[in-house]
């Protein structure tokens, strides 16, 4: 079965700074999606970023982006000049036309 | 509508009874979702549908729990004789699909469910 594994439960950063979110996963399949969701307080789950397989570039948007190392299966996202709104939990997820998974999530908590 | 909505978000029920939830998904999104979190826990799929097409319940964690979903757009999930372990948050999301899963989730605030 594929995983989805995040191995910070909780990390910390200062305000304006650069903090970078962990995940790795396991899978036999060669065409899936990655993904970055954010979960705030309110509970609304958000869709931060995404990163197709087949690509090799990195998706960016906006201060939010990642690390896509296909052959170690890892999916880091790194938040730049972070912000006190960029507190929440941070859930990394897997999706193929067979598996959906996502992650235990990291809870991000930001310092001003 | 604007975003996918989740009737009610909360609900305290006591053990053994039966519980509906509710998920009313964004306009022309044909794929829904439901997911659990427990808490401190990462999210549990429970069940996709996919326009008119057989759902897939392999996530489904008991006979007591199920959903279906009427006319392709508004879906409940049922729990029947509920547990303290059924506890959670219960998550939809729908996404648009068109033979690819490229799509992100646009997820529900969905519905606190307190078992006592």
């Amino acid at each position: 079965a594929q995983t989805v594994t995040q191995s910070q439960p909780e990390m910390s950063v200062q305000e304006a700074e650069t903090v970078t979110l962990s995940c790795t996963y396991d899978t036999s399949e060669s065409d899936y999606y990655l993904f970055w969701y954010k979960q705030p307080p309110s509970r609304q789950m958000i869709l931060v970023i995404r990163q197709e397989a087949y690509k090799q570039q990195n998706a960016t948007e906006n201060r939010f982006s990642v690390n896509f190392q296909k052959a170690a299966k890892s999916f880091s996202l790194k938040i730049s000049d972070s912000q006190l709104g960029d507190a929440a939990m941070y859930f990394c997820a897997y999706r193929s036309a067979q598996q959906r998974r996502f992650g235990a999530g990291t809870r991000l908590t930001v310092k001003p | 509508g604007a975003g996918v909505s989740q009737s009610p978000s909360n609900k305290v029920t006591e053990k053994g009874k039966d519980v509906e939830l509710r998920c009313d998904p964004i306009s022309g999104h044909t794929a829904l979702y439901w997911y659990r979190q427990s808490l401190g826990q990462g999210l549990e799929f429970l069940i996709y549908f996919q326009g008119n097409s057989a759902p897939d319940k392999s996530g489904l964690p008991s006979d007591r729990f199920s959903a279906e979903r009427t006319g392709g757009s508004v879906s409940t999930l049922t729990i029947q004789r509920t547990q303290q372990e059924d506890s959670a948050v219960y998550l939809c999301a729908s996404s648009r699909t068109g033979g690819t899963f490229n799509y992100g989730y646009t997820f529900g605030s969905g519905t606190r469910l307190t078992v006592v």
